[in-house]
């Protein structure tokens, strides 16, 4: 198993330009997240989805969009990025929602820079 | 709303001395809690949770954590620390019923040789 993979590991974006972050898993995980991380705030939580077709907003969703065509993957938008977007981003999954019985398993990241 | 505060930004330690990463939540009702670590460049990686029964809480490394309900904390403990244990740590809090983790702003840990 991959586990929770994510595309691409870097990036440089200019203001207004636009981009897709992949991420896919292999574990059949109905739930999956984005989340942002900055210095001294933690992870925040962009959008999440809860099963194949749904989205759902997080806590910081303006500037972002999402989409879950398929179960294995989920795609994070910016369609005109902004200096403020510089992050990382982490993408995560679980069978059931956050917490409980099941575990958020994380990726490895994506630094994106916009300049 | 849920949050969680971890007090400390930074905790040095001595390799061999015992380990406290200190994590406090807040939640309407009754919590689940995890705590993360995160290496260098890598993704969060699980350390153990708390979900209900016994407020010592083993888990990965080595590591264990103490559930108390009636101060609102959660720390996360270590006996003996490791140079490997240097990192970053996140507490996480989710009330049950809700689909959505909180995160702490991160403890980062040293442990010198």
């Amino acid at each position: 198993n991959a586990g929770v993979t994510q595309t691409p590991k870097f990036r440089v974006l200019k203001t207004g330009q636009s981009m897709t972050l992949l991420c896919a898993q292999d574990m059949n995980h109905e739930y999956m997240y984005w989340y942002r991380q900055d210095p001294g705030m933690g992870l925040r939580l962009i959008h999440y989805s809860v099963g194949e077709g749904t989205t759902a907003k997080g806590e910081v969703p303006d500037g972002y969009n999402v989409s879950r065509l398929k179960k294995q993957n989920f795609l994070l938008g910016l369609e005109s990025a902004a200096p403020s977007q510089t992050s990382v981003y982490f993408c995560a999954s679980s069978y059931g929602p956050a917490g409980g019985e099941d575990t958020q398993y994380f990726g490895p990241g994506t630094r994106l820079t916009v300049l | 709303a849920q949050s969680v505060a971890q007090p400390e930004d930074q905790v040095n330690v001595a390799e061999g001395n015992p380990l406290t990463v200190k994590c406090t939540y807040s939640v309407s009702g009754n919590p689940y809690l995890f705590w993360y670590v995160q290496y260098p460049n890598r993704g969060l990686q699980f350390l153990l949770k708390y979900i209900t029964g016994d407020n010592l809480v083993k888990g990965s490394y080595g590591f264990e954590a103490e559930f108390n309900k009636s101060q609102t904390s959660f720390h996360l403990k270590k006996p003996s620390a490791l140079v490997s244990d240097s990192a970053l740590y996140f507490c996480a809090v989710r009330e049950r019923g809700d689909y959505k983790l909180s995160f702490g702003a991160g403890t980062t840990v040293t442990v010198r040789a």
